[in-house]
């Protein structure tokens, strides 16, 4: 079954701890991207990556990094959470950046 | 750059109303995409539309693409509960990152 999986699927974690979203996809894509999700703003792009060791900026990146070491992971870090950073995550996977995507099933993150 | 504008924002129907969301791009667009998201769920594809005038249906779901791919529309003919969620259109302007309008939150009551 095609799938995009993301863990931890909820957090609740405190100001300036490191933290790492996975994101692994089984479906051989070559393009992969992390979207925040938060009311009234729709789906917003962090980061996304063309290919192994190819990433480059969405339209919200900051605060956030990623990599792409392998072809099915694309991990999310927040080196240093703030409150502002409290939203839905989600890993997002298709062919490449204008096809069909398919999207994990979230992960809720609140930083306190 | 790029933008994709979704109207209304929010639509509450009575159960077998009909139901209508807006999609508009500021640029020609190479396609247009569709995705549901039910409450507490993630985005699933629904459809892409391609071709300039195109119009697609899915059951009681049509989904029209404007002569100048600039524009798209969803309609659901005879909501019913299960058409509750948000629904996105997402363009895509020759190959770049899909760009997603806000979506169209949708709430039936029976």
């Amino acid at each position: 079954e095609a799938q995009v999986t993301q863990n931890p699927r909820y957090l609740i974690t405190v100001t300036g701890k490191k933290l790492t979203v996975t994101c692994s996809q089984n479906m051989n894509h070559e393009y992969m991207s992390w979207y925040r999700q938060d009311p009234g703003l729709g789906l917003r792009q962090i980061y996304y990556s063309m290919n192994v060791e190819v990433t480059d900026k969405g339209d919200v990146p900051e605060g956030y990094k990623v990599s792409r070491k392998e072809k099915r992971n694309f991990p999310l870090i927040l080196e240093s959470p703030s409150p502002n950073q409290t939203s839905l995550y989600f890993c997002a996977s298709s062919q490449g950046p204008g096809n069909t995507i398919y999207f994990g099933e979230g992960s809720w993150l609140t930083v306190v | 750059g790029q933008q994709v504008m979704q109207i209304p924002q929010y639509q509450h129907v009575q159960e077998g109303e009909d139901f209508t969301t807006y999609c508009n791009s500021s640029t020609t667009l190479s396609n247009i995409q569709w995705y549901k998201q039910r409450p507490g769920g993630h985005p699933v594809f629904l459809i892409q539309l391609v071709k300039s005038g195109e119009v697609k249906k899915q059951k009681r779901l049509t989904f029209q693409f404007g002569e100048a791919k600039k524009n798209s529309s969803l309609h659901i003919t005879a909501t019913q509960t299960t058409d509750v969620g948000t629904y996105f259109c997402a363009g895509d302007q020759a190959g770049t990152a899909l760009i997603f309008g806000k979506g169209t939150t949708l709430s039936v009551s029976s």
